[in-house]
């Protein structure tokens, strides 16, 4: 089926450090979303952005959290700086509408700030 | 979560048998998906619902948005079925909104 592919798979930071997470959705989608799940915990929305804008976001998505798409590239998310508490896995998704559209999920970026 | 509230939380079965999971819904979902992530993170698509009922081998799953809730049911349980099962509401928004998930343990 679809694939979205996540580079990389595992990333470690020191805290205060900046970061990016790259991901690439499947290449006729439209819509991007990333979720975030610390260990242990139900998956929780972050943002949804289309048409080179954010479209949605949660209280989870902090100030220090910021998404681009630039130019049809990778669709990435920046955290800067990093706190101990941005350690999570972080999914991105991409859906071809909205509502009413299979999400399709990549395989997770593991962050690790330490 | 409190939206999307997923029953059992734990679940053992035996090789073979039969089970069903639950979600009900506190919020207006139009469509539900469920996700099983495997033990290395990755989740996979298992259904994608309007309200309706659908089939894929030895899965079943339904959703009734009248009552707000869906079904997974899973038949002659293999071990491969060990995981994490995550039931997802979407709105009319299209955010998903998930539940805590629920972690099956397929024994032989």
């Amino acid at each position: 089926g679809p694939k979205v592919l996540q580079i990389p798979s595992h990333q470690i930071i020191d805290m205060g450090q900046m970061v990016t997470l790259n991901c690439d959705p499947v290449s006729n989608h439209l819509y991007f979303y990333w979720y975030k799940q610390i260990l242990g915990q139900q998956m929780e929305f972050l943002v949804n952005f289309y048409n080179g804008k954010v479209m949605e976001k949660s209280k989870l998505f902090k100030d220090q959290f910021s998404v681009e798409r630039p130019d049809g590239s990778y669709f990435t998310l920046k955290i800067q700086p990093t706190a101990l508490e941005d350690s999570a896995v972080y999914f991105c998704a991409s859906s071809p509408g909205l509502g009413q559209n299979t999400l399709y999920f990549g395989a997770g970026t593991r962050l690790s700030v330490l | 979560g409190d939206k999307v509230k997923q029953s059992p939380s734990a679940l053992s079965l035996q090789e073979g048998t039969n089970s069903a999971l639950r979600c009900n819904f506190s919020i207006a979902a139009t469509t539900v998906q469920w996700f099983l992530q495997n033990p290395r993170g990755s989740l996979m698509n298992l259904f994608y619902l309007v309200p309706g009922t659908k089939e894929n081998g030895r899965l079943k799953s339904a959703f009734d948005s009248k009552e707000s809730y869906s079904t997974l049911h899973i038949r002659d349980a293999q071990l491969e079925d060990s995981g994490t099962y995550f039931c997802a509401a979407e709105t009319n928004t299209g955010k998903l909104t998930f539940g805590d998930g629920t972690v099956l343990t397929v024994k032989p």
